[in-house]
């Protein structure tokens, strides 16, 4: 069963717009990794922020953590079209366990 | 550096048949890891080798599923006896996370579709 739940499901934008994607999860953990993936094949890491951090950057990359409400969010700023993808996020609740995925969020950024 | 590699990128078979699907992770990571995405399901973890620990099985669907790891590297994924609802993108994925990095490199998966 997947714990990880995104919204929204589907974001269309426009080119230089930002994005905002939430994720929500259930258990404990003791990270919290954004994936990207295109043409529903492999899937690229994209960023990773442990437990005991509440926000990091990487590039247009904004990430948030809070584990009081156990959600995070993704922010791409000045988004471009290549940003045209899936973004999911997955929970590693062992310290390099399994990832537990949400079903993702479909990103169309409009040129 | 070549990145985690899989084979076959694509696999037809009948029902009722076995298949293999393999992986070759990147060189000098410790842990392998397979999952599968189908449009139902999503993103579902299956099995997980770390080292020479015994192996986290615990997502895997049911006995007609298997994999083992050879000399800490390849990794085969077996699912015998193929049913309709295998039909999936077969993703391999591994990381160094001995050393405390946990970022998941995966390969480029293999869709599996069973007629």
């Amino acid at each position: 069963s997947q714990q990880g739940e995104e919204d929204p499901q589907a974001l269309s934008i426009q080119e230089g717009e930002n994005a905002t994607m939430n994720c929500s999860y259930k258990t404990s953990i003791n990270n919290l990794q954004w994936y990207r993936q295109n043409s529903g094949r492999g899937l690229v890491h994209l960023i990773l922020i442990r437990s005991n951090e509440r926000e990091k950057h990487s590039g247009r990359l904004r990430v948030t953590l809070d584990t009081s409400k156990k959600s995070s969010s993704l922010l791409i700023t000045a988004s471009r079209a290549a940003d045209t993808a899936s973004y999911f996020c997955a929970t590693d609740a062992n310290r390099g366990g399994k990832l537990i995925f949400g079903q993702g969020t479909e990103l169309s950024v409009k040129p | 550096g070549a990145g985690v590699s899989q084979s076959p990128s694509n696999k037809v078979t009948e029902k009722g048949k076995d298949v293999e699907l393999r992986c070759d992770p990147i060189s000098g990571h410790t842990a392998l890891y397979w999952y599968r995405q189908s449009l139902g399901q999503g993103l579902e973890f299956l099995i997980y080798f770390q080292g020479n620990s015994a192996p986290d099985k615990s997502g895997l669907p049911s006995d007609r599923f298997s994999a083992e790891r050879t000399g800490g590297s390849v990794s085969t994924l077996t699912i015998q006896r193929t049913q309709q609802e295998d039909s999936a993108v077969y993703l391999c994925a591994s990381s160094s996370s001995g050393t405390g990095s946990f970022e998941q490199y995966f390969g480029p998966g293999t869709r599996l579709t069973v007629t």
